[in-house]
């Protein structure tokens, strides 16, 4: 089976403007949780996506959104980009969810300039 | 307070040497999780356990729950075991939400 895929794997993108960023699950996996990971926070939950619905989110501000399609595809957009923004975004998947082992993406390096 | 605390944060081996470390988690969990990150990102899950201990190659995990503390072990160390190694517990049991530990770098030296 193919493993977790997330695109693009590297971005640039100055203040103010808007991205977004894919995750493609493992196949069958419904599942899909979203983590940011900055030097100096580390790795932080940012939500959690299943079967098409929001069922966790982090302590993140609401410039940070995402969703998932019915193949559990799942997105996240940030918009009004900050320099802090800046870090690694991973995405994980699991089958169910409720504890089940994650599996996650290469990411996605986000670069805020 | 970090509501997951691992020590060392570094750590240095030689080739062959056991290696212990340490996870202390102040939140009521219902499964921790120990996870590889090797340079340039990708993390693999190493370890799911909610109580007892597993076992998978040189890698061993334990956990004691009334105590909130976990540990991974390494027999006989190796250079490929270079790596950040990381703590997280998962906390309801309606959710895949992972609260982390601030991570514990590994160096094995050949």
């Amino acid at each position: 089976k193919a493993g977790v895929t997330q695109t693009p794997r590297y971005l640039i993108k100055t203040r103010g403007q808007q991205v977004t960023l894919s995750c493609s699950p493992i196949s069958g996996h419904r599942s899909v949780s979203w983590y940011q990971q900055t030097p100096g926070q580390g790795l932080q939950f940012l939500f959690e996506y299943f079967s098409e619905t929001q069922r966790n989110k982090g302590n993140f501000p609401g410039r940070f959104s995402g969703r998932q399609f019915s193949n559990s595809r799942s997105e996240m957009n940030v918009s009004t980009l900050e320099l802090g923004d800046s870090a690694l975004y991973l995405c994980a998947s699991s089958l169910e969810g409720t504890q089940d082992t994650q599996y996650f993406g290469p990411g996605t390096r986000l670069t805020v300039l | 307070k970090n509501e997951v605390e691992q020590s060392p944060q570094n750590l240095t081996a030689q080739e062959g040497e056991f290696i212990t470390i340490n996870c202390s988690y102040s939140v009521g969990i219902s499964a921790l999780h120990w996870l590889q990150q090797h340079p340039g990102g990708g993390i693999v899950s190493l370890f799911m356990l909610s109580s007892g201990k597993k076992k998978h190659g040189r890698l061993i995990a334990t956990i004691n729950i009334q105590e909130k503390h976990s540990s991974l072990h390494i027999t006989a160390s190796h250079p490929r075991d270079s790596a950040v190694y990381i703590c997280a517990v998962g906390g309801g049991s309606a959710t895949n939400k992972l609260i982390f530990g601030t991570g514990t770098l590994l160096a094995v030296q050949p």
